[in-house]
């Protein structure tokens, strides 16, 4: 089955720049679907970061889009994220996800999603 | 951005009863809304999408309901295994998700 696995540094330093790895298996990213990025502070709600199509095109979201960029590496099937400057304010669980609709676009729900990696912004 | 507000934000219930959750947007997202819970320490799962199609696999017990600007999600009859915190996501614009509903045992 489809399996979605976050690899993140668990502890970024203020200033400097979250990189993390979606790695996919059980499904071939060329094959289709969008593939985003969704965070969630401590005790907090759920934020959509981005997503990527296997193309390379890229979807952001407006607040954090100056300091986001999505990649996608489709000979190891997984993407990747780089956000940079973090702030404590960018400590969350972030989780990667595959939005539900083979040949839809970005505007669609997420079912399958990975089980989330927890960075942490501190000095 | 489109604003979702889920009310309330904390429910209490107890095995066997039928719950309702609503989700309201700040404009209308027609039918692109997706619900789904979360229990502590997991990601996310989704239950329906396009505001009443049930994920396959999902309970029949779990039914989403509206369009426009208002939407619920209802539990006909509570299980041991409902009780986490539940979000509507809407997918008209950008996706933006509500604030989360946590359903607790009475």
């Amino acid at each position: 089955q489809v399996q979605l696995q976050e690899s993140g540094p668990g502890l970024v330093k203020p200033s400097e720049t979250l990189s993390l790895t979606c790695a996919v298996s059980g499904y071939s990213i060329s094959s289709g679907h969008y593939w985003g990025l969704i965070r969630q502070p401590p005790g907090k709600g759920l934020e959509w970061i981005g997503t990527i199509y296997h193309t390379g095109s890229t979807y952001y979201n407006p607040s954090l889009r100056s300091r986001v960029t999505i990649s996608v590496d489709t000979s190891k099937n997984q993407f990747s994220l780089r956000l940079t400057s973090v702030t404590a304010a960018d400590t969350a669980v972030y989780y990667c996800a595959r939005h539900r609709t083979a040949y839809g676009d970005y505007n669609d729900a997420f079912d399958i999603w990975g089980q989330g990696t927890k960075v942490t912004v501190s000095s | 951005d489109i604003q979702m507000t889920q009310s309330p934000s904390t429910l209490s219930a107890s095995v066997g009863d039928r719950v309702t959750i609503t989700c309201r947007a700040s404009q209308s997202v027609s039918s692109w809304l997706a619900w789904y819970h979360q229990k502590p320490g997991k990601a996310p799962e989704l239950l329906i999408y396009k505001a009443s199609i049930l994920k396959s696999g999902v309970p029949s017990r779990f039914s989403g309901n509206g369009s426009g600007t208002e939407f619920t999600l209802t539990i006909s009859s509570l299980q041991p295994e409902d009780f986490a915190t539940y979000y509507c996501q809407q997918y008209k614009g950008y996706s933006t998700f509500g604030q989360g509903t946590k359903l607790d045992i009475k």
